[in-house]
């Protein structure tokens, strides 16, 4: 079956840093990916998206990298704060023929971002 | 703005209650969803309401009866529960159509005892 996973479930980080989250999807008619970061008993919260037609997209200190041709997809936070501790998921969206999206979440990397 | 709100924050019921979730957005958007999320697992899809209609059931068990009473609101029906149904219920809502970004309420805790 189609499915998005992670490669690293947790990642620890210093202040500062940069970090990278990997994720792998399998479903190659996928053409929108989102990432959510979602704290402790908070829903998860949109930080970036990008479509099939980019390969990077960029934003306030995050950046998304899409390799299309080994199905994987990366989030980069550039320097690193204790806020940004977290966990992080990789969403696929996958219309189906419908004019609604079906997110299909990945595992999840807990971020630890150490002072 | 793109704030979803669920009420309430906080649920302990027992199995043979009867109880609903709250969901609310003023963003304009058609389209609303029921997640439910289990401790350290990711959402796992339940229901998509698009224009107030139901659009998808993922084969949800009929203890859980959602309704979207307007365009604003979407609510979660709970009864004859399980233990295994406690969980993180979260709301998102979208405009509708491809590739929209769907934005998540902070969601209600649910226990079941």
């Amino acid at each position: 079956g189609e499915s998005v996973g992670l490669h690293l479930p947790t990642l620890s980080v210093q202040e500062g840093d940069n970090s990278i989250i990997n994720c792998a999807y399998s479903n190659s008619a996928s053409d929108y990916f989102i990432w959510y970061k979602q704290e402790s008993g908070k829903g998860p919260q949109f930080i970036i998206d990008i479509r099939s037609n980019m390969d990077k997209r960029q934003g306030q200190r995050v950046t998304v990298l899409l390799n299309k041709t080994v199905k994987h997809l990366s989030l980069q936070i550039a320097a690193t704060q204790p806020g940004d501790s977290a966990v992080y998921f990789c969403a696929e969206y996958n219309a189906g023929g419908t004019s609604y999206g079906k997110l299909t979440f990945g595992q999840g990397t807990i971020l630890t971002v150490h002072p | 703005d793109t704030e979803v709100t669920q009420t309430p924050k906080h649920l302990v019921m027992g199995m043979t209650n009867k109880k609903s979730l709250k969901c609310e957005q003023h963003m304009g958007h058609r389209a609303m969803y029921w997640y439910k999320q289990k401790a350290k697992k990711p959402p796992e899809l339940m229901f998509v309401y698009s224009y107030e209609k139901l659009s998808i059931n993922e084969s949800v068990p009929s203890r859980f009866s959602p309704e979207c009473p307007n365009s604003s609101l979407l609510n979660l029906h709970l009864h004859a529960l399980q233990p295994e149904d406690s969980a993180l219920y979260l709301c998102a809502s979208s405009r509708v159509g491809q590739e929209e970004t769907q934005y998540f309420g902070p969601g209600t805790r649910l226990l079941v005892l």
